[in-house]
């Protein structure tokens, strides 16, 4: 009940494209999805977070589209860059207990490579 | 702000033996986390820190794996003795407050190889 599925593994898109990754949840006590992005030799890094009470976030040519009844969540990158190449993990986030520090459960990851 | 900061970066060692990484969270971050990342696969939390105590340490393999958060700032993780499959990234995180919505600020790692 606490994974979270990720798909696909890699990804390769033409400049310019959309690239779209999908997650799904089985917990419904997740209450915050991020998505991370990471490059070869670094730590991963927040990229954007969605709440489940939002359908949508935008933020610049990245998107979240949030299904709270399917379970799932999704990332959409317009006009894909070469420099957005990198590998990206959505992510599920709860509280452990009541007032204490949240933890994030994180997918398999998808490897992106945006051809110039 | 300064980022994370982990130590060693690399470390080769063979199996049986022992190993410690380091970690200096973000000044003044409350939360601090180890994870473990294979090569491919996602990170996977070991231990949760907040402040100076453990608030989950169910994945982290016991008999094997220690960790500690000096005077809730600074952070070691050690493995002894050391298994083949002990082989990947160990990533540390920290975060602003107990009641951070999520948002984790990773260091670049300490990659092991277990020979």
């Amino acid at each position: 009940q606490q994974q979270v599925k990720q798909s696909p593994q890699s990804l390769i898109v033409q400049k310019g494209g959309i690239s779209i990754i999908n997650c799904a949840y089985e917990n419904t006590a997740f209450d915050y999805f991020p998505w991370y992005q990471q490059f070869p030799g670094k730590g991963p890094a927040l990229l954007i977070a969605i709440r489940p009470d939002v359908s949508e976030k935008k933020e610049g040519r990245f998107t979240i589209s949030f299904n709270k009844s399917a379970k799932q969540f999704s990332l959409h990158i317009m006009d894909s860059q070469p420099g957005d190449s990198a590998t990206y993990f959505c992510a599920a986030s709860l509280s452990f207990s009541s007032g204490s520090a949240r933890q994030l459960t994180f997918g398999s990851g998808t490897q992106l490579t945006v051809l110039p | 702000e300064a980022g994370v900061a982990q130590s060693p970066r690399y470390k080769i060692i063979e199996k049986r033996q022992s190993v410690a990484f380091w970690c200096n969270p973000i000044s003044g971050h409350a939360t601090l986390y180890w994870y473990q990342q294979i090569l491919g696969q996602g990170p996977k939390l070991l231990i949760q820190f907040q402040n100076n105590g453990v608030v989950d340490d169910s994945q982290l393999p016991k008999d094997r794996f220690s960790a500690e958060r000096l005077k809730g700032v600074d952070s070691t993780l050690k493995i002894q003795p050391a298994k083949l499959e002990d082989s990947a990234v160990y990533l540390c995180a920290s975060g602003r407050r107990a009641d951070s919505a999520g948002e984790l600020f990773f260091g670049e790692g300490s990659r092991l190889t277990v020979l």
